[in-house]
């Protein structure tokens, strides 16, 4: 079935650091790819998405390329902020099935002054 | 647009007592899931309704979960009765139809606390 893979958190950083956090996937047929942020206290809002080979998804200085031939939406921003600090979850929403998104398990992210 | 609205915010319970979680989907959406939070487990998709037909319950936990949703507007979850390890958080989401490239607007979730 389908399944997506996050690297464990805590993800803990200083302000302005380089931030990625790794996604794979497992899909049949062509998924969309989306990456959903939790501030605290809140629901899932989504950050960005990519429906296609090679797109890519940005918002908010985030960014995330859609690999297929390695199966991988990494999220990357070039310089945090503290108000970065949340948890992200990878998800994909797959063809030929039942549109029900999987998500990842999610990935804490700190950052520091 | 007021985004998806889930009451209470905050529900404390006795172990054995009957719990029912309301949600208000945003006007327009076709499709509507529960999800359950918990560190453990992380986000577990619990039921998905397209035009209030329950399309997929298997992740309903058992018996004592029911999900209902009588019209557009309008959504329950209920745990009769409750229990210790219900305790977590309950997001509900919507999204406007059924599609691959379709994102999904969660609620801010009820906080189940069962003693």
């Amino acid at each position: 079935g389908d399944s997506v893979t996050q690297m464990e958190g805590p993800v803990t950083l200083s302000e302005e650091a380089f931030l990625t956090i790794n996604c794979t996937y497992t899909a049949t047929g062509y998924p969309s790819l989306f990456w959903y942020v939790q501030y605290p206290g809140e629901g899932l809002q989504l950050l960005l998405k990519a429906t296609k080979a090679d797109d890519k998804g940005s918002n908010k200085g985030f960014e995330a390329t859609y690999r297929k031939e390695t199966t991988s939406f990494h999220l990357e921003k070039g310089s945090v902020q503290v108000s970065d600090s949340a948890v992200y979850f990878c998800a994909l929403s797959a063809s030929g099935g039942s549109y029900i998104p999987t998500f990842g398990r999610g990935t804490s992210l700190i950052v520091h002054p | 647009d007021a985004g998806v609205i889930q009451s209470p915010r905050h529900e404390v319970t006795e172990m054995g007592q009957e719990v029912t979680l309301r949600c208000k989907p945003i006007s327009g959406h076709n499709s509507l899931f529960w999800y359950r939070q918990t560190m453990m487990r992380g986000l577990e998709l619990l039921i998905y309704f397209n035009n209030n037909v329950p399309i997929d319950d298997s992740g309903m936990p058992e018996d004592r979960f029911s999900a209902k949703m009588p019209n557009a507007s309008f959504s329950t979850l209920k745990i009769q009765p409750s229990e210790p390890r219900d305790s977590a958080v309950y997001f509900c989401a919507s999204s406007q139809k059924q599609a691959t490239n379709e994102k999904l607007f969660f609620g801010s979730g009820t906080q189940l606390s069962v003693l």
